[in-house]
């Protein structure tokens, strides 16, 4: 597609509740990146996926959150047991190649609030 | 994870005012980056910069690579309400780095 595409776009939860959400990277783009935006806050990082190299994994919170990338294409983020510190703006980003923040493209976010 | 410490963390200027913002690190950064964002949307890229010292310009904006390469700002000459948003710097430790570290952000407010 021309731009990332992120859906959904909003989701609603219960504390306790699993959420997936996805990410269509733009097509032919080799990294893909997830990043969690609390409010007021900057961006944190959470995976990245390049190519057909194992991930990195080092910025998820913990072992409640897990990502995964098909056919190096489509990724899903996978929240369990979701708790209310887990409402965020969920932002994923894809590049050509996962070495210069220029080539990064944002798609629009999963806004995740857990009541 | 790394501190990016971005400021202001809000401004309230007149239509046509310059406006200036600026981030720090404790580290060196390899590259330093620019976003904007508007309401509901992702980040949107607006300059990046390679090179301690480095002044690059994109149209009324214009942003330096500090010579420490521990700071970097950004500055918007003659103010117009679409530049309205939320600015956030980011950091890459090195090229061989997978993430961005980014600041908190600069909410910009631009009163017609």
């Amino acid at each position: 597609g021309a731009g990332v595409s992120q859906s959904p776009s909003n989701k609603v939860t219960e504390k306790g509740k699993d959420v997936e959400l996805r990410c269509d990277p733009i097509s032919g783009h080799t990294a893909l990146y997830w990043y969690r935006q609390s409010l007021g806050q900057g961006l944190e990082f959470l995976i990245y996926f390049q190519g057909n190299s194992a991930p990195d994994k080092s910025g998820l919170p913990s072992d409640r959150f897990s990502a995964e990338r098909t056919g190096g294409s489509v990724s899903t983020l996978t929240i369990q047991r979701t708790q209310q510190e887990d409402s965020a703006v969920y932002l994923c980003a894809s590049s050509f190649q996962g070495r210069r923040g220029y080539g990064y493209t944002f798609g629009s976010g999963t806004r995740l609030t857990v009541v | 994870g790394q501190q990016l410490n971005q400021s202001p963390q809000s401004m309230f200027i007149q239509e046509g005012e310059d406006v200036s913002m600026n981030c720090t690190s404790s580290s060196i950064f390899n590259t330093w980056l620019w976003y904007k964002q508007d309401p509901g949307e992702g980040p949107v890229l607006l300059i990046a910069l390679y090179k301690a010292g480095e002044l690059t310009s994109n149209g009324r904006l214009t942003a330096q690579f500090g010579i420490t390469r521990k700071d970097s700002f950004l500055n918007i000459s003659a103010s117009i309400p679409s530049d309205v948003g939320i600015y956030f710097c980011a950091g890459q430790l090195s090229s061989g780095a997978n993430n961005l570290f980014f600041g908190t952000g600069t909410r910009l407010t631009v009163i017609p």
